[in-house]
């Protein structure tokens, strides 16, 4: 089966910096992709890796291995407005998207 | 300023009776889906329009359909909503499948089955 996984919860103060990590087993990969998603809102679009390696993207950055089936997202210089869940989604060979649950990031003063 | 816009943003409905959601987009963009998403759970794809083509996901079940009678409009019918139904309801676009194509969502109708 296609299964991504990633943490349920993560704590982190204001002003640091935190990783999110998500693993995947898909059928196939044609790119990920991670999206912010405040409470009661739509899923917002922050980065989309098909290649190795780091894309950087402002406060935010997102690192593929594909060999590893493994991504992560790194925030730097977090705001309270960070707080939020991000969640990974990849697509596979039939170019259907695979979501993950989503890590709630929870940002502490 | 284009987007993708959902109606209502929230609705409640009783146990049985028929409820329509609505998802319009000035993208123009020529794909379109319909996700569920319960609390604390990823995005369930439930169907899909390549243009004018339906997609429909093996295991959406058979209470829901959906209609696309142009390309900027998108409707979800729950014939028959179970308590199990109560979920928020996503709309999204992009312009292609393949390729570095983001799907943009609407802001979501949130609906409660009583």
């Amino acid at each position: 089966g296609q299964n991504i996984d990633q943490p349920t919860e993560m704590t982190a103060t204001e002003g640091a910096i935190v990783q999110i990590n998500c693993t995947y087993q898909t059928s196939g990969f044609n790119g990920l992709f991670w999206y912010q998603q405040h409470a009661g809102e739509a899923p917002t679009f922050l980065s989309y890796n098909v290649l190795d390696g780091l894309e950087e993207k402002g406060r935010f950055s997102s690192f593929l291995s594909r060999s590893k089936g493994y991504s992560y997202l790194l925030l730097k210089e977090l705001q309270m407005k960070d707080s939020a869940s991000y969640l990974c989604a990849v697509r596979d060979s039939n170019y259907q998207l695979i979501w993950g649950a989503g890590t709630k990031l929870i940002i502490k003063p | 300023d284009a987007m993708v816009i959902q109606n209502p943003r929230y609705q409640v409905t009783q146990f049985g009776k028929p409820v329509t959601l609505s998802c319009s987009q000035t993208l123009n963009h020529n794909v379109m889906y319909w996700y569920q998403q319960k609390s604390s759970q990823a995005p369930k794809l439930l169907f899909h329009y390549y243009d004018k083509d339906f997609n429909n996901e093996a295991d959406t079940p058979d209470n829901f359909q959906s209609r696309r009678p142009n390309t900027s409009f998108c409707f979800l019918d729950i014939r028959s909503p179970g308590l199990g139904d109560t979920a928020m309801y996503l709309c999204a676009t992009s312009l292609q499948v393949e390729g570095y194509n983001e799907q943009f969502f609407g802001p979501g109708t949130r609906l409660t089955v009583l």
